[in-house]
């Protein structure tokens, strides 16, 4: 029972490379959504998807690319990372609007 | 006015002392409501919905008081492992994907 898994864990990278972060839950929860943690903030809201081929913006998208082909997979893509982009992110899934999350384990960015 | 607030702490408290945390939200529509515990910036863990009626769970009880738009927890008989951040969780309308976090609420239980 994986639950939901977070690829890599801990990265770090150049800026002005692409990264792609890897989430995969084995619920099929229907939403999926992305976090970055920074100190000083709560968990802001990258991007969610309601389902396979749904995503939409959420409170920080700029400089993030999301897409969903399958229900089990919701990668995130820094297309050229900045700086401002180190962070701590965390993939969570739920089963529907409004309920319980699952949060994956986390991957740590640094952007150098 | 932020949408979720909470006391930052630490709450500092020695092992079996009853501890109690509030978290206010701004927007009286709020629908759903979550305590999340999270160790050294580990991911958050779901610790309790929190419903209308109050709920309890072994050594952690949570209430909801609509009317003054906040929510609780309470923790008796405290462990060194509670030692953590409590984070406040509420989605503000029904059926939404936006969850507001707010950022969390230090405990270190003392030995």
């Amino acid at each position: 029972d994986a639950g939901i898994t977070q690829s890599p864990r801990y990265k770090i990278t150049e800026t002005g490379r692409q990264v792609t972060l890897m989430c995969h839950q084995t619920w099929s929860h229907s939403y999926m959504f992305w976090y970055r943690q920074d100190l000083g903030h709560g968990l802001r809201l990258i991007y969610y998807s309601a389902a396979a081929d749904i995503t939409d913006k959420g409170e920080v998208p700029d400089g993030y690319v999301v897409s969903r082909s399958k229900t089990e997979n919701f990668p995130l893509t820094l297309e050229s990372a900045t700086r401002s982009q180190t962070s701590v992110y965390f993939c969570a899934s739920s089963a529907g609007a409004g309920g319980e999350q699952y949060f994956g384990p986390g991957t740590r960015l640094t952007v150098t | 006015r932020k949408e979720v607030e909470q006391d930052p702490g630490p709450f500092n408290v020695p092992e079996g002392a009853t501890v109690a945390f509030n978290c206010t939200y701004s927007n009286s529509a709020s629908q759903s409501f979550f305590w999340y515990r999270q160790d050294c910036r580990k991911e958050p863990k779901l610790l309790m919905s929190v419903y209308s009626s109050g709920n309890e769970d072994g050594r952690f009880t949570a209430q909801l008081n609509r009317a003054s738009q906040y929510i609780s927890l309470l923790i008796r008989d405290s462990k060194l492992s509670d030692s953590a951040t409590y984070l406040c969780v509420v989605t503000p309308t029904p059926g939404t994907y936006k969850y507001i976090f707010g950022t969390g609420t230090r405990l270190k239980v003392l030995a």
